[in-house]
């Protein structure tokens, strides 16, 4: 049973730079799969935010590209998100994800909250 | 890129079908069969319930349904239950290789 767990800070300060880790268990990251970030404001909808494949080709949501970083680490069989220059519109519950088809994630981590504050 | 467009708001009483729309452009729904649907409980992650536009993965009922003609997709369900009020996310590949969502929909079942 695969099963992804997201961590990092939960309360990050205006202008510095958000860094989130996904952890993978009951699979590797180095199978034939995207990974994707996906992120919630309080509220309001889903926003997805780029995916990384196994092999480390990364695509990027065009509103976001110019501050985030995916990557994979093979040897803890996680992969990480960083947004920079972080501001309070990125107050949000992220979520790492897995697709199964095409562009759908059929395995969700339970999220993990990020509070954008000073 | 834009968001794809959904109701605010769609209700049904128990045993009714309702319907969702998704509509999205020739750059995303129009040009791709990787139209996804997403149910999501208050506190939960996503579960996804229709992906390929019409698939349904192991273990989702029947009574959901998907479709697409042109640029708007649409999610149906069949038979409401109190269990399927919730709120629903579509989304799609687009031409820029990347995912994008819809607004979302609440359902209430009356």
């Amino acid at each position: 049973q695969v099963q992804l767990q997201e961590s990092g800070p939960g309360l990050v300060k205006p202008s510095e730079t958000l860094s989130l880790t996904c952890t993978v268990s009951g699979d590797s990251i180095r199978s034939s799969n995207w990974w994707s970030w996906v992120r919630q404001p309080p509220g309001k909808g889903l926003e997805w935010i780029g995916e990384i494949s196994h092999t480390g080709s990364t695509n990027y949501n065009p509103s976001l590209k110019s501050r985030v970083t995916i990557l994979l680490d093979k040897s803890r069989n996680q992969l990480s998100l960083r947004l920079s220059s972080v501001t309070a519109a990125d107050t949000a519950l992220y979520f790492c994800a897995r697709e199964i088809a095409s562009d759908a994630f059929g395995i969700w981590g339970q999220g993990t909250m990020v509070t954008v504050s000073s | 890129q834009s968001a794809l467009t959904q109701p605010a708001s769609v209700s049904g009483s128990p045993g009714q079908s309702i319907t969702i729309s998704c509509t999205g452009t020739s750059s995303d729904i129009g040009g791709y069969n990787s139209v996804s649907w997403y149910q999501q409980h208050p506190g939960k992650a996503p579960k996804l319930i229709i992906y390929e536009v019409s698939h349904r993965p192991s273990g989702v009922s029947n009574r959901f349904s998907g479709s697409k003609s042109g640029n708007t997709a649409s999610l149906t369900i069949s038979g409401l239950q109190a269990e399927d009020e919730a709120d629903y996310y579509c989304s799609s590949h687009t031409t820029s290789s990347t995912t994008v969502f819809g607004g979302g929909t609440k359902l209430t079942v009356l």
